[in-house]
């Protein structure tokens, strides 16, 4: 079955810092990955996603992420952390072995420091 | 463009009362997805639908949980009768097709806490 680990629950950086948010994946096959941001009270929003094009995604608001295969990983990134990049960021899943459903992990909260 | 709507946005109910949730997906998206979203969890699939059509309903608990979408546009997910364990977020979200691949717009979502 495909399952996702996002290693740390909270991350915190300072305004203008590098962002990195882990996700770890295992799948059977090469899977669709996704990576959603969510703000207080409101629904999830895409940020990119990887669909066996290139393996350096690059999303909205200035996140990027680089599926690695042989890591299993897909992890999101940002060179400058902004205080309004402060929200809670979800990686997800999806292909045969779901049965394509989407799965997400347990999502990670960043803090952005002033 | 408008997005996903869902209604109520907050809900408060006793246990073992009734509570139903709607949700208008965006215009001309045939796929509609329930989600059920824990504190500090990542959301879960409850069912989807092509039009009118759920094709996976395979984690909805049937003994109280039902849903449905009639004509295909909105759709209203219920639970009869709620339990404490039910109290989260319940998420619709919506895309333009079934894929794996596609974008699925997500609405604000409600929060019901049953007491």
């Amino acid at each position: 079955a495909q399952s996702v680990t996002q290693l740390g629950s909270h991350v915190s950086v300072s305004e203008g810092a590098l962002v990195l948010l882990r996700c770890n994946y295992s799948s059977s096959v090469p899977p669709y990955l996704f990576w959603y941001v969510q703000y207080p009270n409101q629904g999830l929003q895409l940020l990119l996603k990887y669909t066996s094009a290139a393996t350096l995604v690059k999303g909205i608001n200035g996140f990027e992420a680089e599926f690695k295969k042989s890591e299993t990983s897909f992890h999101l990134t940002k060179p400058s952390a902004h205080m309004s990049d402060a929200a809670e960021y979800f990686c997800a899943v999806s292909g045969p072995d779901s049965s394509y459903k989407l799965i997400f992990g347990s999502g990670t909260r960043l803090l952005v420091r002033p | 463009e408008a997005g996903v709507v869902q209604s109520p946005r907050y809900k408060i109910i006793e246990k073992k009362q009734p509570v139903a949730f709607w949700c208008n997906p965006i215009s001309g998206h045939n796929t509609l997805y329930w989600y059920l979203q824990n504190l500090g969890q990542g959301p879960e699939l409850l069912i989807r639908y092509e039009n009118e059509e759920a094709v996976d309903d395979s984690q909805l608990p049937k003994d109280r949980f039902s849903a449905e979408r009639l004509k295909g546009v909105d759709s209203t997910l219920k639970i009869q009768p709620a339990e404490l364990g039910d109290s989260a977020v319940y998420l619709c979200a919506s895309s333009s097709g079934g894929a794996a691949f596609n974008e699925q717009f997500f609405g604000p979502g409600t929060r019901l806490t049953v007491l």
